[in-house]
């Protein structure tokens, strides 16, 4: 079935530096992957919906400076946490959203593991 | 704001017991449900995806029926097994949208 690799699992920075998420699609093209953090005992909240060789669409209240999402590729995407601060502690997961085979047009979301980031 | 509620938030079941919990959401503007099923330091497993008021999906002990009308979805487990333990979390989609709104997940816990 369709897998997506995100890299790092785990990451600890210092407070000011930038940090990159990538998620690879390994066996089917990508056009449009999620990012969703969470923060504990709440659930996944989307931050943005980015696809394919265009700009990202953030939700309200994220800010699109600081959390920069490229997406080059069919089959990567990444998500940059720049000028890190403790607050920006979380729980990062990407998703890619597929075509169900026989679903009449609907999608399935294959995620990654998740990146746990903490800025100390 | 879309309120997507799951409950309970733990559960512990004993080894060979059923046992079922809910997923809340909004019943206007409905496109589908998802389910998945989250082990940790795992990716979130798709269970079931749901589309037609009064649709039911079993996946070997898994099963899940929907109410769009009254907006709720149940995930029943048959003879839990430990390998069953994870965090059950439903998402929610809209017509025309496409994003999941996910809710809290139940976090299962099967006691040998």
């Amino acid at each position: 079935g369709a897998v997506v690799s995100q890299h790092p699992s785990r990451v600890i920075c210092k407070s000011g530096t930038s940090v990159k998420i990538e998620c690879r699609s390994l066996d089917f093209q990508a056009t449009t992957m999620f990012w969703y953090r969470q923060f504990p005992k709440q659930s996944l909240m989307l931050m943005a919906t980015s696809n394919e060789g265009s700009k990202a669409t953030y939700e309200q209240g994220v800010e699109k400076d600081k959390f920069l999402i490229n997406h080059a590729s069919l089959t990567l995407s990444t998500l940059t946490v720049t000028s890190a601060h403790p607050e920006d502690s979380s729980f990062y997961i990407c998703s890619a959203r597929d075509r169900i085979a026989g679903s009449r047009g609907g999608y399935g979301y294959t995620f990654g593991s998740g990146t746990r980031l903490t800025v100390v | 704001i879309l309120n997507v509620e799951q409950s309970p938030q733990s559960l512990h079941v004993q080894e060979g017991d059923s046992t079922n919990f809910t997923c809340s959401f909004p019943s206007s503007n409905f496109y589908a449900l998802h389910w998945y099923r989250w082990e940790t330091a795992k990716s979130p497993e798709a269970l079931f995806v749901m589309t037609l008021n009064g649709d039911e999906k079993k996946k070997g002990r898994i099963s899940a029926t929907l109410n769009t009308k009254e907006g709720y979805s149940y995930l029943y487990i048959k003879g839990s097994q430990p390998e069953d333990s994870a965090t059950y979390l439903c998402a929610f989609i809209t017509k025309g949208a496409q994003k999941l709104v996910f809710g809290q997940g139940t976090r299962l816990t099967i006691n040998p």
